[in-house]
């Protein structure tokens, strides 16, 4: 089915420790989105960008780091995991434009003892 | 300021009765798109509704409507005829079309239980 896939899906990391989310659409929408989602806080963008080799800082961007290397894939990094980034993590997609639709991936549920 | 904020955390309905779930939003950017999202307890982000700030018509998806009030910077979503599976948690979401940053800014939602 076409959409957007994160992966992983569940991840348990340890203060310092890092890691790489990974997003993946096939439905060759230039621009793709990073959120987090914590209880009472709604949405929050960490970072975006809206086209292959394009990066941007959102509302919440410090201690993450993102590449788009290619159009489908849109990459977010951990350097050094800290229990302020426990959260759930949302990839979303969009074509662009006035009326396009996001697709929201199912999401990553990180926790960081 | 916040740019979109809901008022409501939660709400109880009965089933079958119709739903306004409020929204109310923030910008200086005379084009801009206001979304709603639905996301059950299984957590995924489903689009029901669209509404552009230059559409003319209040925009309808099945049991879905958008009450767009522009001069009150109002974008209430409403639910007719509730039913058991409409209990989750409701998002209104912005996107602001004339430059800065891009993507969507969320509310912190409405959680929604209907009742039998």
């Amino acid at each position: 089915n076409a959409g957007v896939t994160q992966t992983p899906k569940f991840r348990v990391l340890k203060t310092g420790q890092s890691m790489t989310l990974l997003c993946a659409q096939d439905m060759n929408h230039e621009y793709m989105y990073w959120y987090r989602q914590d209880p009472g806080m709604g949405l929050r963008l960490i970072h975006y960008s809206v086209g292959e080799g394009t990066t941007a800082k959102g509302e919440v961007p410090d201690g993450y780091n993102v590449s788009r290397l290619k159009k489908q894939n849109f990459l977010l990094g951990l350097e050094s995991a800290a229990p302020s980034q426990t959260s759930v993590y949302f990839c979303a997609s969009t074509a662009g434009g006035r009326v396009g639709g996001y697709t929201f991936g199912s999401g990553t549920r990180l926790t960081v003892v | 300021a916040q740019k979109i904020t809901q008022t409501q955390p939660g709400m109880f309905v009965q089933e079958k009765e119709a739903v306004t779930l409020d929204c109310t939003y923030d910008t200086s950017d005379p084009s801009y798109g206001l979304f709603w999202y639905k996301q059950p307890s299984s957590g995924e982000m489903i689009f029901l509704i669209y509404q552009g700030s230059y559409d003319q018509q209040n925009a309808t998806e099945g049991r879905y409507s958008l009450n767009f009030q522009k001069a009150r910077k109002s974008a209430n979503l409403v639910i007719s005829a509730s039913q058991l599976g409409d209990s989750a948690m409701y998002f209104c979401a912005m996107r602001e079309f004339g430059g800065g940053a891009d993507g969507l800014t969320f509310g912190k939602g409405t959680h929604l239980i209907i009742q039998p």
